[in-house]
């Protein structure tokens, strides 16, 4: 089994700062690393996703993270966020292979204000 | 990326009586299909994985007499509350897997149970 632990439910940053959202998980198995974004009332939008090859990811809306397998973590980072970045973040993960549930963490609340 | 609808957005019902979600894919097809549940300020939550033209399989602690899936045809998916009750009212969320591990979210659903 998998399970994701996202270490901060709320961070507030104000505009054009960088941001770090942070997440890290625990396996027995390979597993496949996602982020996504929800706005209030809405489903869930992939960010960005972590199949194999290069650590670094980049994602939409300028997000990209880092795999880690030594620290079991995928964080999530933006040099410069903006006041639409206001939305909860969920890290997830799912055993590789062919499509098997997402294991989801608690969420963290991205608060950019001015 | 795909996409997946659901219908409808926001639903309200009297307690003790059924409502019926659906979820279709309308760009590919899907021959997986998932179901969340969603409270309040917290994270998704399985409740059933459905494949095509088979039994939802439900997650521990789900009562698969009150939550009716099928999945009968490779994009539509469909969720029966029945005999609602206030402890009911949430934000449903499908998602939807084709060949390959990503899985593709609808908008959500919200219920309300008066």
């Amino acid at each position: 089994a998998q399970s994701v632990t996202q270490l901060d439910s709320q961070v507030p940053v104000f505009e054009e700062a960088p941001v770090e959202l942070r997440c890290n998980y625990s396996s027995s198995v390979s597993v496949y690393l996602f982020w996504y974004v929800q706005y209030p009332n809405q489903g869930l939008q992939l960010l960005l996703k972590y199949l194999s090859g290069s650590t670094l990811v980049k994602g939409i809306n300028g997000f990209e993270a880092e795999f880690n397998k030594s620290q079991t973590s995928f964080h999530l980072r933006k040099p410069s966020v903006h006041i639409s970045d206001t939305a909860e973040y969920f890290c997830a993960v799912t055993r590789t292979g062919t499509a098997s549930k997402l294991t989801f963490g608690t969420g963290t609340r991205l608060q950019v204000t001015l | 990326g795909a996409v997946v609808s659901q219908h409808p957005s926001w639903v309200i019902c009297k307690s003790g009586t059924s409502v019926k979600i659906e979820c279709r894919s309308l760009d590919f097809q899907a021959t997986t299909m998932f179901w969340y549940r969603q409270f309040p300020k917290q994270s998704l939550m399985l409740m059933a994985t459905s494949n095509e033209g088979s039994k939802a399989t439900y997650e521990q602690g789900v009562e698969k007499d009150k939550f009716l899936i099928n999945h009968a045809s490779l994009t539509l998916s469909t969720l029966t509350v029945t005999s609602a009750h206030p402890e009911d009212s949430s934000f449903y969320i499908c998602s939807g897997s084709g060949e390959v591990y990503e899985q593709y979210f609808g908008p959500g659903t919200r219920l309300t149970v008066t």
